[in-house]
């Protein structure tokens, strides 16, 4: 079946630093991507999105490209901030409108 | 705009006693998910409805746990009897129509701690 893998956290990162969170899945058919953002207390929210290969979301300074050829869908951020600290889920929706959530990676940012 | 509604926010309930989460997904949308999020277990997809009709209820751990959705405008999730290990958050969300590729809205949860 469909699922999603991303790496494993807590990330801990200093202010400014850029971030990779890593993301691959397993799909049949063409699935549509996302990346969605925690915060504590709260439930997700979307913060970006791709719907076809090569496509690259971005949001908030955030970007992922979808790479067909590596099953890939990773998220980055040039410079981060104290305020990006939260969990960050990837996902996928699947041609039944199913959607599959990675396990979450916590990220810290520290001033 | 009115997004996901959960309630309650929190409940603190004895093992044995049933419980009833609720739901009201933002209008318009035709589907609706529960879901549950644990530190060991992250978040899993217990049931999913469209246009009222469940389609998918893989999830649902037990027998204990049953999902209705009577009309467009709200859902419940209920366990009976609780035990302590469904205490989690549990997520509703809803999302338009699967052929226009958006995502799910996530409501704020509701923080169930089983005693």
């Amino acid at each position: 079946g469909d699922s999603v893998t991303q790496m494993e956290g807590p990330v801990t990162l200093s202010e400014e630093a850029f971030l990779t969170i890593n993301c691959t899945y397993t799909a049949t058919g063409y699935p549509s991507l996302f990346w969605y953002v925690q915060y504590p207390g709260e439930g997700l929210q979307l913060l970006l999105k791709a719907t076809k290969a090569d496509d690259k979301g971005s949001n908030k300074g955030f970007e992922a490209t979808y790479r067909k050829e590596t099953t890939s869908f990773h998220l980055e951020k040039g410079s981060v901030q104290v305020s990006d600290s939260a969990v960050y889920f990837c996902a996928l929706k699947d041609n039944f409108n199913k959607f599959y959530f990675g396990s979450g990676t916590k990220l810290n940012v520290k001033p | 705009d009115a997004g996901v509604i959960q309630s309650p926010r929190h409940e603190v309930t004895e093992m044995g006693q049933e419980v009833t989460l609720r739901c009201k997904p933002i209008s318009g949308h035709d589907y609706l998910f529960w879901y549950r999020q644990t530190m060991m277990r992250g978040l899993e997809l217990l049931i999913y409805f469209n246009n009222n009709v469940p389609i998918d209820d893989s999830g649902m751990p037990e027998d204990r746990f049953s999902a209705k959705m009577p009309n467009a405008s709200f859902s419940t999730l209920k366990i009976q009897p609780s035990e302590p290990r469904d205490s989690a958050v549990y997520f509703c969300a809803s999302s338009q129509n699967p052929n226009s590729n958006q995502p799910q809205h996530f409501g704020d949860g509701t923080r169930l701690s089983i005693l």
